[in-house]
C-alpha cells in the first residue's frame, strides 16, 4: 500500500474552514484515498472517499489533483466537535484489502 | 443493524492470565481486522481475515491469536498477558466490492490493562 505523509497536528477556530493535506506519492493506478475521523475512546468512522478530482458530502469535501501524488480534506465552517484525529489512507479493495492507518492528523478547534 | 459490536468495553488483567476478546459484524463482510492502539499512535494491525477459516498476520501478531469460523465473528485470543499488550482494541469489518468501496466499519473499542 502507498504510504501517506500527513501534518502531526493543525489547531483552528469555530466557523473556518480547515484544509488537511495528505502526500501519497507512491500511489498506484488503482487507489482509491479514504478519510477517517476518530473522536477520543471510539473507533475510527469513515468520512469520505475519492479517486480524482472533487468528491463532496454532506461532512467534508475531498479534493485530488490530476497527478493524484496529494489530496486535501476540507471541513467547512469547523465546530468543537470536529476536534478529532483525521487519518488519510490510499489502497485498493481489489485483492486482500487491509486499511492502513498511519499516526494521523490531530485537528484541535478553538472557540 | 447492529454494525460491529465488540465485548468487553473494558478489562484489567494480570500478568499471565488468558483471555478473548469477541467481535460480531452482522452486516456479511468477509473481510475483518484486529487493531491496536497505542495512547498518541496510529492503528496497528494484528490479524486479519478474508473470510471464514482464513486468518493472517498483520503488522504485530506476537502474542495473539484469532479464529474465523464464521462470517460474523473474529474473536482474538490472548494467550499469556504483558503489561506490553496494554492497548485500546479494535475489531472492523469492510465489504470491497465491485464499486471497489473502502469504507470499513469500526467497533467501539476494548481498553485493556495488564497489571
Amino acid at each position: 500500500l502507498a504510504k501517506t505523509t500527513q501534518p502531526i497536528s493543525m489547531d483552528s477556530y469555530e466557523g473556518q474552514e480547515v484544509n488537511i493535506t495528505c502526500s501519497h506519492n507512491n500511489i498506484a493506478t488503482n487507489d482509491y484515498i479514504t478519510w477517517y475521523q476518530q473522536f477520543p475512546s471510539q473507533g475510527p468512522r469513515f468520512i469520505i472517499q475519492g479517486y480524482k478530482t472533487k468528491v463532496t458530502n454532506e461532512v467534508a469535501s475531498l479534493f485530488i489533483p490530476a497527478d493524484r501524488k496529494s489530496s486535501t480534506l476540507s471541513l467547512p465552517r469547523v465546530s468543537l466537535s470536529d476536534t478529532a484525529v483525521y487519518y488519510c489512507l490510499v489502497g485498493t479493495s481489489g485483492g486482500s484489502y487491509i486499511p492502513t492507518f498511519g499516526r494521523g492528523t490531530s485537528l484541535i478547534v478553538h472557540p | 443493524n447492529a454494525g460491529v459490536t465488540q465485548t468487553p468495553k473494558f478489562r484489567i488483567l494480570k500478568i499471565g492470565q488468558s483471555m478473548t476478546l469477541q467481535c460480531t459484524q452482522d452486516m456479511n463482510h468477509n473481510y475483518m481486522y484486529w487493531y491496536r492502539q497505542d495512547p498518541g499512535m496510529g492503528l496497528k494491525l494484528i490479524y486479519y481475515s478474508v473470510g471464514a477459516g482464513i486468518t493472517d498476520k498483520g503488522e504485530v501478531p506476537n502474542g495473539y491469536n484469532v479464529s474465523r469460523s464464521t462470517t460474523e465473528d473474529f474473536p482474538l485470543r490472548l494467550e499469556l498477558a504483558a503489561p506490553s499488550q496494554t492497548s485500546v482494541y479494535f475489531c472492523a469489518s469492510i465489504e470491497p466490492d465491485v464499486t471497489l468501496n473502502t469504507e470499513a466499519f469500526f467497533g467501539q473499542g476494548t481498553r485493556l490493562t495488564v497489571v
